[in-house]
C-alpha cells in the first residue's frame, strides 16, 4: 500500500448503490493482495484476496480488480448496504523478516446513506 | 475457525508505567504473528514480526526496548510498553498468520491511553 496520509479519503453512496474503492501499491514485488474491512473500534476484518497472476476475482457482493502495470486494485462492493459502512483497506503481501508481512494502504472511509 | 484475541481491551494507565497486552491464537497455532499500531484515523503500521521461540523483528524506528515482544508459545504473544507516555497512546493490534498460508487473521485490537 501506499504510505499514510494524515486524513481519511472518504466515499459516501446511497443504499443499494454499487461502491468503487481503489487502492494504489508501490512494491511491484508483491504477490498476493487482500482487501480488509475494519469497523470503528474494531480490528481488520478479511473481505477478499487476489494473488498477482489473476486479474479478477469475485466474492459474495464483492469484486476484486488488479492491475499489475499501473499497481491499482480496486474494490467493487455490489448494492452497497447500511452494513458495508466502514474503513476499507487494501493490503500487499511481501516476503520479510522470515514470514510474509503484510503493508497497508491508507484506508477509505465508505459512509452509506439510507 | 482462525480466530484471535487480545486482551485488555482497552487500558488506561499513567505515564511511566508498563502495560502488557496479550494476543492469542484460539483454535489454531501460531508460528508467527504480528504487531500493529494505529493512530486515529491512519492505516495500520507493522511494529515488528514475532517468530515463535525466537526474537521479534522490529520495524524501522520502532523501539525494540520499549515495545518488549515475547512469543513463547505457538498460541501466545506479548506486547509490553515499557515506560509509557501520551503519545504511545494508539490502537494496538495483532495478527497471527495461519502456517503454510499467506493470510493473516487479527485480534480486535486494544486502546491504549496514557494519561
Amino acid at each position: 500500500g501506499e504510505s499514510v496520509g494524515l486524513h481519511l479519503p472518504t466515499l459516501s453512496v446511497q443504499e443499494g448503490d454499487n461502491s468503487i474503492i481503489n487502492c494504489a501499491y508501490s512494491n511491484s514485488a508483491s504477490d498476493y493482495f487482500i482487501w480488509y474491512k475494519q469497523e470503528s473500534g474494531k480490528g481488520p476484518q478479511f473481505i477478499i484476496d487476489i494473488r498477482s497472476n489473476m486479474d479478477k476475482r469475485q466474492g459474495q457482493r464483492v469484486t476484486v480488480l488488479l492491475n499489475k502495470t499501473v499497481k491499482h486494485l480496486s474494490l467493487q462492493i455490489a448494492a452497497t448496504q447500511p452494513g458495508d459502512s466502514a474503513v476499507y483497506f487494501c493490503a500487499d503481501s511481501t516476503y520479510g523478516a522470515g514470514s510474509y508481512q503484510l503493508t497497508f494502504g491508507k484506508g477509505t472511509k465508505l459512509s452509506v446513506i439510507p | 475457525g482462525a480466530v484471535v484475541s487480545q486482551h485488555p481491551s482497552w487500558v488506561i494507565c499513567k505515564s511511566g508505567t508498563s502495560v502488557k497486552i496479550e494476543c492469542r491464537s484460539l483454535d489454531f497455532q501460531a508460528t508467527t504473528m504480528f504487531w500493529y499500531r494505529q493512530f486515529p484515523k491512519q492505516s495500520l503500521m507493522l511494529m515488528a514480526t514475532s517468530n515463535e521461540g525466537s526474537k521479534a523483528t522490529y520495524e524501522q524506528g520502532v523501539e525494540k526496548d520499549k515495545f518488549l515482544i515475547n512469543h513463547a508459545s505457538l498460541t501466545l504473544s506479548t506486547l509490553t510498553v515499557t515506560s509509557a507516555h501520551p503519545e504511545d497512546s494508539s490502537f494496538y493490534i495483532c495478527s497471527a498468520r495461519v502456517p503454510a498460508y499467506n493470510e493473516q487473521f487479527f485480534g480486535p485490537g486494544t486502546r491504549l491511553t496514557v494519561l
